[in-house]
Order: C-alpha cells, then structure tokens, then sequence
C-alpha cells in the first residue's frame, strides 16, 4: 500500500472550513483514498473515500489532484466536535478483507 | 442501536493472566478485524476474519487468538499477559458491499497489564 504524508497538527476556527492535506506521491492505480477520524478516546470514524473524482457527503468533501499524488478532506463549517486525529489511507479497495494502514494522522484543533 | 460494541471497557489485570475481550456488531458484516492502538497511538491491525479466511498481522505474538462463535461475534483471547500487551484494543467490522475498507470501528477496550 501506498504511504502517506500528512503535516501532524493544524488549527481551525470554529465555524470556517477546515482543509486537511494529504501526499500520496506513490499512490498505485488501483489504491483509493481513505479518510478517518479518531476523535479523543473514541474508535475511528469512516469519512470518505475516493479513487479520482472529487466526492462529497454529509461529513465533508475529498478533492484529489488530477494525477492522484495528492488530495484534500474539506470540513466546510468545523466545529469544536470535529477536533480529532485524521488519518489519510492510502489502500486498495479490498479484495476478500479490508488492508487499512493507519500513519500518524494530522491532529486537527478546532478552537472557538 | 449500538453498531459495534465491546466489552469490557477497561481491564487492569496481572503479567500472566488470562483474559478474552468480547466484540459483537449488528450490521450483519461480513468481515470484522482487531486492531490494537499503543501508548504512542499508532493504531495497527491485529487480525482480519470473516467465516472463510483469517489473516493474521505476523507481528503478533501467537499468545493472541481471535475466536468467532458466529458471523456477528469475534472475541479475542489473549494468553500469558505481559507489560507490552498494555494498550486499547479496537473492534471493527466492515460490509462485503464497500470493499471492506468502509469499516465500523467499537468503542475500543483499554488494557492494563500490571
């Protein structure tokens, strides 16, 4: 799988968007991205995913770069429950079992 | 309504016990997983298993077994506790459907190994 790179922490005020950036210089052509979140003594929490279009859903928006060696989660309002670690992932979409591999993750602090 | 439950929460416990932690999820997954996140809260895989192939991360000591009664339930035992096992343990389970890389995660188990 693909490794990435995410800067290790970022700041955000509460209610403008919240841009998280990922590199994935080595990404192959069939690993998609992923993102999670861990928020403070909780599980990981699914966000989104995508292989080479743009996607969005309830949570947030995934822009990836045209050759796919970089991508951007959007929280468009954040607020103080979005403060948690997110972990962008790098894998291939399955086969017969999951393949996560979770890196460092940024520590995203939403501050009001 | 809980998705992916664990149980216990916490467990403080001796070097060479014996303990299972318990994991039951109610999305009628396929394929459900440990992961274990150390003090350092590097979150790594411990185990895949759904009812035709387990896959077992070769770091891990052969002390830890996962045991599934059934598709819903995936508990792991762990013999011999020592000071590293110390860590929070996280269930996860994830659907067919999604590629399996959609997963559900519990609420996580924290160990203390004394």
């Amino acid at each position: 799988d693909a490794k990435t790179t995410q800067p290790t922490s970022m700041d955000c005020a509460e209610g403008r968007a919240a841009n998280l950036p990922c590199n994935h210089s080595t990404i192959s052509g069939n690993e998609y991205v992923y993102w999670y979140r861990q928020i403070h003594s909780q599980g990981p929490q699914y966000i989104i995913h995508g292989l080479k279009n743009n996607e969005t859903n309830e949570m947030a928006s995934l822009i990836i770069t045209e050759d796919r060696k970089s991508s951007t989660l959007i929280l468009p309002h954040a607020t103080l429950r979005d403060t948690a670690v997110y972990y962008c992932i790098a894998a291939n979409y399955g086969g017969s079992q999951g393949n996560l591999i979770f890196g460092k993750g940024t520590k995203l602090s939403v501050k009001p | 309504d809980t998705a992916v439950s664990q149980t216990p929460k916490y467990l403080v416990t001796q070097m060479g016990n014996d303990k299972s932690i318990k994991c039951e999820q109610n999305l009628g997954h396929d394929t459900m997983y440990w992961y274990k996140q150390d003090s350092k809260k590097f979150l790594k895989i411990m185990f895949s298993y759904n009812n035709k192939e387990l896959i077992i991360n070769e770091t891990v000591p052969n002390r830890f077994s996962p045991k599934s009664p059934d598709k819903a339930h995936l508990n792991l035992h762990i013999n011999s506790l020592e000071l590293g096992d110390s860590a929070v343990y996280f269930c996860a389970s994830s659907p067919r459907t999604s590629g399996y890389n959609e997963q559900f995660f519990g609420p996580g188990t924290r160990l203390t190994v004394l």
